[in-house]
């Protein structure tokens, strides 16, 4: 069992904005970053949104993420066929001494 | 550009160990953290721990403590990983992570292409 809770799927059509949450504790992501990781099938993950909602360079902006207490989200807007992937959120947990990783999402573009 | 190339896939016997390297390129090397983390099949990602490239200082994850290694050989800017008695759970594939730190805060930023482990008798 994942630390962090996250929806185990997702869907849009293209074009559309979907949304997908991380739930922690005050023990990880109520006091330390959030980060995004999106796995593409068959792929090693690659890192979408670090420190909450900055985005690396040569991530679209279609990409944003936000942190409010205890829980984060990702959100991607005007969803595209190629989005359809796995996403994990991930946050060092303070009492584990360890980073965590929610459970992941799949997000199918319909 | 940033490269972490680990080898290649292994079949381990339970009980048995299995030494996993990651050759990285296109940075400092000791710059940087390695961070290791696996995926079970079909499941989610866990971290395993982290080893400093600068002095080798390591931090592993409670459930793996004894059980794992991890060096690097700045020589070569490769690191290594090491898990012993190995048991059926542990099938997963395994990766090997950049961590990037700025003002005190880590995180990883590149990964490795992955190297699944199958332990099976």
């Amino acid at each position: 069992q994942a630390v962090l809770t996250q929806p185990p799927s997702a869907s849009g059509t293209p074009g559309q904005k979907v949304t997908i949450s991380c739930s922690g504790s005050s023990s990880n992501i109520g006091s330390n970053y959030v980060y995004w990781y999106q796995q593409l099938p068959g792929t090693a993950p690659k890192l979408l949104i670090y420190r909450n909602d900055q985005r690396p360079s040569g991530v679209p902006d279609r990409f944003s993420g936000s942190k409010s207490g205890t829980s984060a989200s990702l959100a991607i807007s005007g969803l595209r066929s190629e989005d359809e992937a796995d996403y994990y959120c991930a946050t060092w947990d303070d009492s584990l001494r360890g980073w965590v990783f929610g459970g992941g999402t799949k997000l199918t573009v319909l | 550009q940033v490269q972490l190339v680990q080898s290649g896939a292994e079949v381990k016997k339970p009980g048995a160990s299995v030494k996993i390297s990651c050759k990285a390129s296109g940075y400092t090397f000791s710059t940087y953290g390695i961070s290791w983390v696996r995926q079970a099949p079909r499941q989610g990602l866990e971290w395993m721990g982290w080893i400093s490239t600068s002095n080798a200082n390591t931090d592993f994850a409670q459930k793996l403590q004894g059980r794992v290694t991890m060096t690097t050989d700045t020589s070569t800017s490769t690191a290594y990983m090491e898990l012993w008695s190995l048991r059926s759970d542990d099938t997963a594939v395994y990766y090997c992570a950049r961590d990037s730190c700025t003002d005190g805060v880590c995180y990883i930023d590149y990964w490795g292409q992955g190297t699944l482990v199958t332990v099976a008798s």
